[in-house]
């Protein structure tokens, strides 16, 4: 398994721009999680999803972020318009209430490479 | 909602010696509580998780104890060696529903050789 691949891996944009992460989870994975992470504020959840439902929003910081999981195996963070404080390291992560066979470790979650954005 | 604090911020050690890192956390119904190490330019990655119905829990040089009475947990490294140097994160959550992790904010261990 290739776990959780997110793309881009880096995005340098301009303040203003459209900014959209990317993230295919853990084939198999019924849930899914965006993190931000900053030296400021540590790892915070922005969005999960659970079976492709969005659960709790409650992270996003304002209406210009929004995600959406259209299928089990993609989700998108969109930015619009992106701001010098949205720059940071974001992680998508993904997990399943079953665990993996013999594991033992139910809903583990096992996170993506992160993508950093930064925004001038 | 929860709130896990997590200390201290930055830890040395010289080689061989013992590490131990501490958290808290609020919520009483959180019953899940991960440890997860991350390297520099690197994804956090899950190196040991304790559940409630237990009060220890180890593998190899890595332990985690959790005393649900006060709410804490704690991750002790043993023998520390330099690739042990990382970022630690400790966190909580709520097992069988698949729910989001709250962090601590991270202990930055230094092993020195």
């Amino acid at each position: 398994d290739a776990g959780v691949i997110q793309s881009p891996r880096h995005e340098v944009t301009e303040m203003g721009q459209e900014v959209t992460l990317r993230c295919k989870p853990i084939s198999g994975h019924n849930s899914l999680f965006w993190y931000r992470q900053t030296m400021m504020r540590g790892l915070e959840l922005l969005i999960y999803f659970n079976n492709n439902v969005p659960i709790d929003d409650s992270g996003m910081p304002e209406d210009r972020f929004s995600a959406k999981m259209p299928n089990a195996s993609f989700s998108t963070l969109k930015i619009q318009p992106s701001e010098p404080r949205d720059s940071a390291v974001y992680f998508c992560a993904s997990s399943s209430r079953f665990g993996l066979a013999g594991s033992g470790r139910v809903n583990e979650q096992f996170f993506g490479p992160g993508t950093r954005l930064t925004v001038l | 909602g929860e709130n896990v604090e997590q200390h201290p911020s930055t830890l040395s050690v010289q080689e061989g010696d013992s590490a131990v890192i501490k958290c808290t956390y609020s919520d009483s119904a959180s019953n899940y509580f991960p440890w997860y190490k991350q390297e520099l330019g690197k994804r956090p990655q899950l190196i040991i998780d304790i559940r409630s119905n237990v009060g220890e829990k180890k593998d190899q040089r890595i332990a985690v104890t959790l005393n649900k009475t006060a709410k804490h947990f704690s991750l002790h490294i043993t023998e520390t060696q330099p690739e042990d140097s990382a970022v630690y994160f400790c966190a909580a959550s709520m097992v069988g529903g698949n729910t989001p992790l709250v962090f601590g904010k991270g202990t930055r261990l230094s092993v020195i050789a």
